[in-house]
């Protein structure tokens, strides 16, 4: 059972547009929803994180936008930049406890110069 | 500040083994996490110690897999022995703890386990 769903599993666009990844959880007890972003031979790194008494948060040319009635939350990469080429996942926890991080599967960004 | 590490980066075993996986967390990370993510599949919780203390191990596969954490700062994860479904990348995560809500996670760079 897959608390968190991701999609799309990879995801390629050309440099300056916009890159969309989406994600759905089950888990109505989730209050915390991270990004984080994966480059090759490196950990994930936290990227942007948001939480449910907002709609949208924004950091730089990152996104998160968040449903909670939909249970959906999105990251939008605008101006996408070849360096931005990496690994993307969702993830989401609950306050309490371990907070242990549940996660997506993952989407591989490639952006084309 | 150095962040977190893990060793080895990587590691081939035979079916049978025992390998131990070694995290160190960022100096004053009271909580220590362990994940896997088998290829394909998403990053999967495995442990989290507070100090040395395990406050859940719901995680853990089955009694092959044993953590520890002596005197609350670096960790271990031994799985003995191992199986071929054992195999992928193994991440430590670290972070304070304090009354601040969800403090954020700094993951290693994994241990890459394959058995053969």
């Amino acid at each position: 059972q897959q608390q968190v769903k991701q999609s799309p599993q990879s995801l390629i666009v050309q440099k300056g547009g916009i890159s969309i990844i989406n994600c759905a959880y089950e888990n109505t007890a989730f209050d915390y929803f991270p990004w984080y972003q994966q480059f090759p031979g490196k950990g994930p790194a936290l990227l942007i994180a948001i939480r449910p008494d907002v709609s949208e948060k924004k950091e730089g040319r990152f996104t998160i936008s968040f449903n909670k009635s939909a249970k959906q939350f999105s990251l939008h990469i605008m101006d996408s930049q070849p360096g931005d080429s990496a690994t993307y996942f969702c993830a989401a926890s609950r306050q309490g406890g371990s907070e242990k991080l549940v996660f997506g599967k993952g989407t591989k960004l490639t952006v084309n110069p | 500040e150095a962040g977190v590490t893990q060793f080895p980066s990587h590691s081939v075993i035979e079916k049978g083994q025992t390998v131990t996986l070694r995290c160190d967390p960022i100096s004053g990370h009271d909580n220590l996490y362990w994940y896997r993510r088998v290829m394909g599949k998403e990053i999967k919780f495995l442990l989290h110690f507070v100090k040395e203390s395990k406050q859940d191990e719901s995680g853990m596969p089955n009694n092959r897999f044993l953590a520890e954490r002596t005197g609350g700062t670096y960790s271990t994860l031994k799985v003995q022995p191992a199986e071929l479904e054992d195999s992928g990348v193994y991440f430590c995560a670290s972070s304070q703890r304090t009354l601040v809500y969800q403090e954020t996670q700094y993951f290693g760079p994994g241990t890459r386990l394959l058995v053969l």
